[in-house]
């Protein structure tokens, strides 16, 4: 059963336009929300996150939006540059107790053309 | 430089022989993590460790080993009773003052 789901394998953009990279969840017990970019043979790097108490987190060119209604997010990211041409996955945080775990989407290739 | 490191990169082994894969960190987290990559499947978590000489079986553990001697070091053995044990292998891990976790490089193995 796939927790969190991307269901974009993949996305074309032009360089300068907006990428928007989204994101379904199941659980309601997520609590926390993150984004991680990955270039091949590489591990992922942390780009942004966001709690279930908020609804928008901007940091630069990257944007999350949270509707927890529709248990949707998405990244923005504008404007786009090549250099931002990656796999983005989304990640999500159960809540309660100490432990500490990340369910992550099957990722979203980013590729964006000069 | 603080930092998770694994090693090898690169590593090849014969089916049936178990393999032992290394993640190492200095960034003083209490907290480890072992993830799998396949194509097409995103990162499934292995094995994870809140705290020293204590882990927990993630969503995929079977033929798979951990042990938390040492906070810096949480190794990985992929032991013969794994299927399917080519993949990219990724390590983490999270301090308690973070919300998110940090990556290794990442160990591409390779069962012939």
């Amino acid at each position: 059963d796939q927790q969190v789901k991307q269901n974009s394998p993949s996305l074309s953009v032009q360089e300068g336009r907006i990428s928007i990279l989204n994101c379904d969840y199941t659980n309601s017990m997520f609590d926390y929300f993150l984004w991680y970019k990955k270039y091949p043979a590489e591990g992922p790097t942390f780009l942004i996150s966001i709690s279930s108490i908020k609804d928008k987190n901007e940091d630069g060119r990257f944007t999350v939006f949270l509707n927890k209604s529709a248990k949707h997010l998405s990244l923005h990211i504008v404007p786009s540059q090549p250099g931002d041409s990656a796999v983005y996955f989304c990640a999500a945080r159960s809540s309660g107790g100490s432990n500490y775990k990340l369910t992550f989407g099957k990722g979203t290739l980013l590729t964006v053309n000069p | 430089d603080g930092g998770i490191t694994q090693s090898p990169k690169y590593l090849f082994r014969k089916e049936g022989q178990n393999v032992t894969l290394s993640c190492e960190q200095n960034l003083n987290h209490d907290a480890m993590y072992w993830y799998r990559q396949d194509p097409g499947q995103g990162l499934r978590l292995i094995y994870y460790s809140q705290i020293v000489n204590d882990f927990q079986k993630g969503d995929i553990a079977e033929g798979y080993s951990v042990s938390r001697e040492k906070k810096e070091s949480f190794p990985l053995t992929v032991t013969s009773a794994q299927k399917n044990p080519t993949a990219f292998y990724l390590c983490a891990s999270k301090g308690a003052l973070n919300t998110e976790a940090f990556f290794g490089q990442g160990t591409r193995l390779t069962v012939v």
